[in-house]
């Protein structure tokens, strides 16, 4: 069974913090793997791509990274604000489908 | 430039009832993928289809669920007598071309069932 793990679930933490949210997946054989964003009742929005040959990727205060080989990315957000308040997710492409993790509920508090 | 369109975004239905979730995809778009997230639950995928095909129904439930993505018009997921567990928000995304490009994710429908 492939599965994506999220850690930690949730987090909290004052406005200006610089964090890191953690994703390991089991499947090797990946074309990309992505972070979204969902907020509460919302759809979601696709915030980074990064593709298997690819190491990171880089938007704005957002950067994500990809070590295919250990099964592993991280998105780092610099800067906090409460506006980052949401559900983060990653998921992999291996063939027809998303895969996502749990999801880690961020709270960042003026 | 359109995002993903579905319709309704929220549907009530009573036990029994057939539901039916439309979704039209971004422009140029030729694939269309089907995701459900059950409440405390993370997303998973239902169904991926391509205009008049459907390509990999792996995540689909055996009975009551189907899908289609007709020559024209929206892509279609219908729920035959739905019951209170089908009660969740069905996501449509679509992509250009499958595996390698991003999929763009639709606002969802919320589906409750009484």
């Amino acid at each position: 069974k492939q599965e994506v793990t999220q850690i930690p679930a949730a987090l909290s933490v004052p406005e200006g913090e610089n964090l890191v949210l953690n994703c390991s997946f089991t499947d090797s054989a990946i074309y990309n793997l992505q972070w979204f964003r969902q907020d509460p009742g919302k759809g979601l929005t696709s915030l980074l791509l990064i593709q298997s040959s690819q190491r990171e990727q880089t938007s704005g205060r957002l950067n994500a990274s990809l070590d295919k080989s250990s099964g592993r990315s991280t998105l780092y957000i610099a800067a906090s604000q409460p506006g980052d308040s949401a559900t983060y997710l990653c998921a992999y492409n291996a063939g027809n489908m998303l895969t996502f993790g749990g999801g880690t509920r961020l709270m960042v508090k003026p | 430039n359109a995002g993903v369109m579905q319709n309704p975004r929220h549907l009530v239905r009573r036990r029994g009832q057939e539901a039916r979730l439309r979704c039209s995809p971004m422009k140029g778009h030729s694939h269309v993928y089907w995701y459900r997230q059950l409440p405390e639950e993370g997303l998973k995928f239902m169904v991926y289809l391509q205009k008049e095909n459907i390509i990999d129904e792996s995540g689909m439930p055996k009975e009551r669920f189907s899908a289609e993505f007709p020559k024209e018009g929206p892509s279609i997921l219908r729920i035959q007598q739905v019951v209170r567990g089908d009660s969740a928000a069905y996501f449509c995304a679509s992509s250009p071309v499958t595996g390698v490009e991003t999929q763009y994710f639709g606002p969802g429908t919320r589906l409750l069932v009484l």
